[in-house]
């Protein structure tokens, strides 16, 4: 059974830099796709971006300016930082694994989460 | 970039049939999949790939969709399928993950 462990400060002063890890245990890092997401207190989700093992990354257009991704793939570990943090920055962060591949039913393809982290809650304030 | 569109509440009463619908244009080229958010909990998968149900998900969960429109129906809705329910897709824009709102259904 995979688990994901996941860790980093969780209380950050405004123009600090965000800084998480996760851990996977008990499956295989190759094949699939690393994000990290997070949630504002009573909002959505929102996904903040990816990693393959190979360190291919992608990025929400609207963080990517502040945001890097690494990979560290002895270790089946991959980390988020999030530079220059503001209290919209306020959030329960989930580091999840991405699975990716074409339908049976039909030409389209699916991709779902379905292994999360345990969440981390970090909060900006001064 | 994409969108994916939910209403954002859904009612039902105890153990009649309740849908949650997503719209989205990034779903006529992939499958929505979706996940149920309790209080407190980490989001967990209950439909991927159009209709199948991870291990756990009961059967009176299922997916369909038709065109740009997802739609996740509860068949007999009970007391704790009460939560939070987000669609997701992969998309093809500049931003290849995006997620709907969520709807909070709520069981009467």
């Amino acid at each position: 059974q995979l688990q994901q462990q996941q860790w980093g400060a969780g209380l950050l002063k405004p123009s600090e830099t965000l800084s998480l890890s996760c851990v996977v245990y008990g499956g295989s890092f190759r094949g699939y796709y690393w994000s990290w997401i997070r949630q504002a207190p009573g909002k959505g989700l929102e996904w903040i971006g990816e990693i393959t093992h190979s360190g291919s990354t992608n990025y929400n257009p609207s963080l990517k300016s502040r945001v890097t991704m690494s990979v560290d793939t002895s270790e089946n570990q991959f980390s988020l930082k999030m530079n220059s943090v503001t209290a919209a920055d306020t959030a329960m962060y989930y580091c999840a694994r991405g699975l990716a591949g074409r339908s049976a039913y039909s030409s389209k393809s699916y991709y779902y989460f379905d292994y999360w982290g345990q969440g981390t809650l970090v909060t900006v304030s001064s | 970039s994409s969108e994916l569109t939910q209403d954002p509440a859904v009612s039902v009463p105890l153990g009649q049939t309740g849908r949650i619908t997503c719209q989205g244009d990034s779903l006529r080229t992939y499958y929505a999949s979706w996940y149920q958010q309790k209080p407190g909990q980490a989001p967990v998968v209950v439909i991927y790939d159009n209709n199948k149900r991870p291990s756990g998900t009961p059967d009176r969960f299922s997916g369909s969709n038709s065109g740009s429109t997802a739609s996740l129906t509860i068949t007999g809705a009970q007391a704790e399928d009460e939560a939070d329910y987000y669609c997701h897709s992969r998309d093809s824009s500049d931003n290849p993950v995006v997620f709907g709102g969520g709807t909070k259904l709520t069981v009467l």
